[in-house]
């Protein structure tokens, strides 16, 4: 499997845009990349997967450079709600899915 | 509404006692999943299930056990053997072990040990 590297935490001011940036140097050829948000005392919620490039949905961008050894989760103009911790899996077909500790963040007001 | 029933809520074992997780899901998915989460960490696999009637162990799997006799249903015991049992417990499936589809998962049971 893929190990992932990100930043343990966080902190945002509301309306400010927030980048996390996962690591992961050795992601094989067949693997995506899928980017989890979990709330306290709640099941983490699938939020944006992508292989390559730039991928966007309602809530979130999610950038891949030519390389894929790295990823980049973008929030447009965070919120309180979006306190949350945020992981970052990388390798999902035909593995056992794997959660490191994820990235801690925190929106303050 | 599809989606994944976690129960109970909350779960109190007293010392030497097996419990069961139930884990119940309406959307026809055949892979489904047990994580353990402690305060502050990510989660961890105990056991996953492809498909009915198959299981393999997580990461850490030792003092569980699970059973897989209905699609719709993956229980887990925490028996007497596991020493720490008192963590926050997640089921999870997707439509297939063999994709990228992404994870539901259910709202979790915290379990504590009295």
């Amino acid at each position: 499997l893929a190990k992932t590297t990100q930043p343990i935490s966080m902190d945002s001011y509301e309306g400010q845009e927030v980048n996390i940036t996962c690591s992961h140097n050795n992601i094989a050829t067949n693997d995506y990349i899928t980017w989890y948000q979990q709330f306290p005392s709640q099941g983490p919620r699938f939020i944006i997967q992508g292989y390559k490039t730039k991928v966007t949905n309602e809530v979130a961008s999610l950038f891949i450079p030519a390389d894929r050894k790295s990823s980049t989760l973008s929030l447009p103009r965070v919120s309180l709600s979006d306190t949350a911790v945020y992981y970052c899996l990388v390798g999902v077909r035909n593995t056992p899915l794997v959660f490191g500790k994820g990235t801690r963040l925190s929106v303050i007001a | 509404d599809g989606g994944i029933t976690q129960s109970p809520k909350y779960l109190f074992r007293k010392e030497g006692q097996n419990v069961t997780l139930s884990c119940e899901q309406n959307l026809n998915h055949d892979a489904m999943y047990w994580y353990r989460q402690d305060p502050g960490q990510g989660l961890r696999l105990i056991y996953y299930s492809q498909i009915v009637n198959d299981f393999q162990k997580g990461d850490i799997a030792e003092g569980y056990s699970v059973s897989r006799e209905k699609k719709e249903s993956f229980p887990l015991t925490v028996t007497s053997a596991q020493k720490n049992p008192t963590a926050f417990y997640l089921c999870a499936s997707r439509t297939s072990y063999a994709t990228n589809e992404k994870l539901f998962f259910g709202s979790g049971t915290q379990l504590s040990v009295l």
